[in-house]
């Protein structure tokens, strides 16, 4: 079993849409979580840490469920400027990070 | 913010060519990462580094191998590049204590690798 699953998509929104993806994660030990944001051909950029009690910033929200293991991105009023992929990260109990292989949005005008 | 520059964007090389890739981060971080990344595979860890001349193996260490010898710099070698190691090599940054991570990775933005 993956360490991290997440439904690969691709999600094609609408703007102005609000979108949610999950992500599961095996490891009930596990200690962080992250949402990374990859655009074509670039790097994976650090979009949002997950905390316990979920947190959010500006449009989106991040929830952590710890009893049934997953983690959840909202984004709310989709931008065009959103379209991405979206990959949840797991940080284990040492020094291991652990990637979905990502969740692709496309938002539509 | 934190900055991570990995050597070459783009490389081509010939099947049994001895390749490296370098890494260097600018904010003293103690942990460094190298990844690839395959279509449907995600990124996969090869080896990672929480100090100077400390190295772990990751998931697929398999025809790689690394040199911590500087802490901003970490540096990546096929031995002998095969055609399956074609793929995006994704170098990391992170800060913490020991070999604990806080807070996310930064990446450098990538070397798309072709081995022909």
């Amino acid at each position: 079993r993956k360490e991290v699953e997440q439904d690969p998509g691709p999600f094609n929104v609408p703007e102005g849409a609000t979108v949610a993806f999950n992500c599961t994660y095996s490891n009930s030990a596990s200690q962080s979580f992250f949402w990374y944001r990859q655009d074509c051909r670039k790097e994976p950029k650090l979009l949002m840490s997950v905390y316990s009690s979920g947190n959010e910033d500006g449009r989106f929200t991040a929830q952590l469920n710890r009893a049934s293991q997953y983690i959840s991105l909202l984004i709310r009023d989709s931008k065009l400027s959103d379209s991405a992929t979206y990959l949840c990260v797991v940080r284990g109990t040492g020094n291991q990070f652990y990637f979905g292989t990502g969740t692709s949005l496309t938002v539509i005008p | 913010d934190v900055k991570v520059t990995q050597s070459s964007r783009y490389l081509v090389k010939r099947t049994g060519e001895k390749v490296f890739l370098e890494c260097v981060q600018d904010m003293d971080h103690e942990n460094m990462f190298w990844y690839r990344q395959d279509p449907g595979l995600g990124l996969r860890l090869i080896y990672f580094s929480y100090d100077v001349k400390m190295k772990e193996k990751g998931d697929i260490p398999e025809g790689y191998s690394v040199s911590r010898e500087k802490k901003e710099r970490f540096s990546l070698i096929l031995e002998s590049a095969s055609t399956n190691q074609t793929s995006m090599y994704l170098c990391a940054s992170g800060t913490g204590t020991g070999n604990i991570i806080r807070g996310g990775y930064t990446f450098g933005s990538g070397t798309r690798l072709t081995v022909v």
